[in-house]
Formats: structure tokens, sequence, C-alpha cells
């Protein structure tokens, strides 16, 4: 079971900014481990979008950004577009040396 | 082209077992960490196990410890698991993936394409 929860789902209009949370614990995001997100569109694989808190791997816009605050982790996605409607997921390592995925956020484009 | 691709997935019955295999190209296979990640149908992503680059290091989730045996065979630049005593919750689509360093605590970079395996009589 996983032990970080995100929003079951966000939604935003073409051009807007939404915002996923990502709430872990003092065993998980708040140890210092690195929290990384990935995009899984309809029927495909994921992938990685932001890696090590707050970077991007060559090819993903810039439009898509991460932080980090204690316990918690936020991928913001600004300048919302069609294409980025899909699941998103944090994934984090915890200290019972177990790499754990987030509950999981439905982004909708309105 | 820097890629993996998963086989061995198909019907399983339970208590039965399964050896799926990942092999990898176009990167010096053990310099980097690998991982097991599954998604039951309509679920989300669940990490199963992973491997450290030297292959000294593995590490489970609770609900395959004892069961599932991660391994890799750094000379064919593959990666495998072991499945035994499978039940009908390991019904998943299972996903091999490429840590961007050679331990565990880096991102997911390279995913394959996924291979099912379904436990049911």
């Amino acid at each position: 079971q996983s032990v970080l929860t995100q929003p079951p789902s966000v939604s935003g209009a073409p051009g807007q900014r939404v915002s996923i949370s990502c709430t872990g614990s003092s065993s998980n995001i708040g140890a210092g481990y690195d929290v990384h997100w990935y995009q899984q569109l309809p029927g495909a694989a994921p992938k990685l979008l932001i890696y090590g808190n707050i970077n991007r791997p060559s090819g993903v816009p810039d439009r898509f950004s991460g932080s980090k605050s204690g316990t918690s982790a936020s991928l913001a996605i600004t300048g919302l577009q069609a294409e980025d409607e899909a699941d998103y997921y944090c994934q984090s390592f915890d200290s019972s040396l177990s790499a754990r995925f987030g509950t999981g956020t439905k982004v909708t484009v309105l | 082209e820097v890629q993996v691709l998963e086989s061995g997935g198909g019907l399983v019955q339970p208590g039965g077992s399964l050896r799926l295999s990942c092999a990898a190209s176009g990167f010096t296979f053990n310099s980097y960490a690998m991982t097991w990640v599954r998604q039951a149908p309509g679920k989300g992503l669940e990490w199963v196990s992973g491997i450290s680059g030297s292959g000294l290091s593995t590490y489970y989730a609770d609900s395959v410890k004892g069961r599932f045996t991660i391994s890799r065979d750094n000379s064919k630049n593959t990666l495998y698991l072991q499945m035994n005593s499978l039940r009908a919750e390991d019904t998943a689509a299972y996903y091999c993936a490429k840590l961007a360093g050679s331990t565990v605590y880096y991102g997911m970079d390279v995913w394959g394409q996924g291979t099912t395996v379904t436990v049911s009589s």
C-alpha cells in the first residue's frame, strides 16, 4: 500500500496552471530521499517527468516543474495543454528500503 | 537507442511460477540499477523490486518478499524476475525500468512496454 498521498484528480482549462501534491512522512520524503514524478498517458508506459525533486530530463517541456519541502512535494503544470491529460505519479524511497509510488492523480483538461 | 524489452508474461495458475526477463540495450548495463514495477488493471503503479548495478544489493516490496527474486546477468545485459507462489493479486502488467544511476534511489528514466501476468485457474 502506498504511503505517498496524492489527490485523485485535478482539472484545469487550457492555459491554466495546475498543481499536484504528494504528501509523505518523515520515513520517506522527510528523510531526505529524492522525489521523482512520472506521466502515464492512456495505454502507455510511464515516462519520467521530473527527477531529483526539481530536474527535468531532456525533452520535457519547461511547463513542468517540481518542488519539495519537508515531508511533501509538488508538481506544477503551467500553460496546461490537451496533451497533458494523463495520470501522474510521484515516487520516492522509504527508510524500510522500499521504493514507493504515490496514489496517482488524473489530470483532466477541460 | 537506449531501450529495455520485457518478455515472459502469460497465464499461470495460482501457486505457480513464472520468470520474467528484460533485455537491455544502448547503455552500459552494469552501471545502472534496474527495477520492476507492476500495474494491476485499472490501478496505480506499484514498485515490486530493485537491484543495484553490480547486483549485490536487492530490494523488495513487502507484498512479494519471500516469493519473488530479482537478479541480473550483466554479461547478457538482462534483468530477471523469478516469481513463485503466484496469487491472483499478482495479476498485472509488469514493467522493467532502468534507473538513472547505479543505486535504486535514482529516478526511473527508461521504461519498457510491459509484459502481462495473469494468475487464474
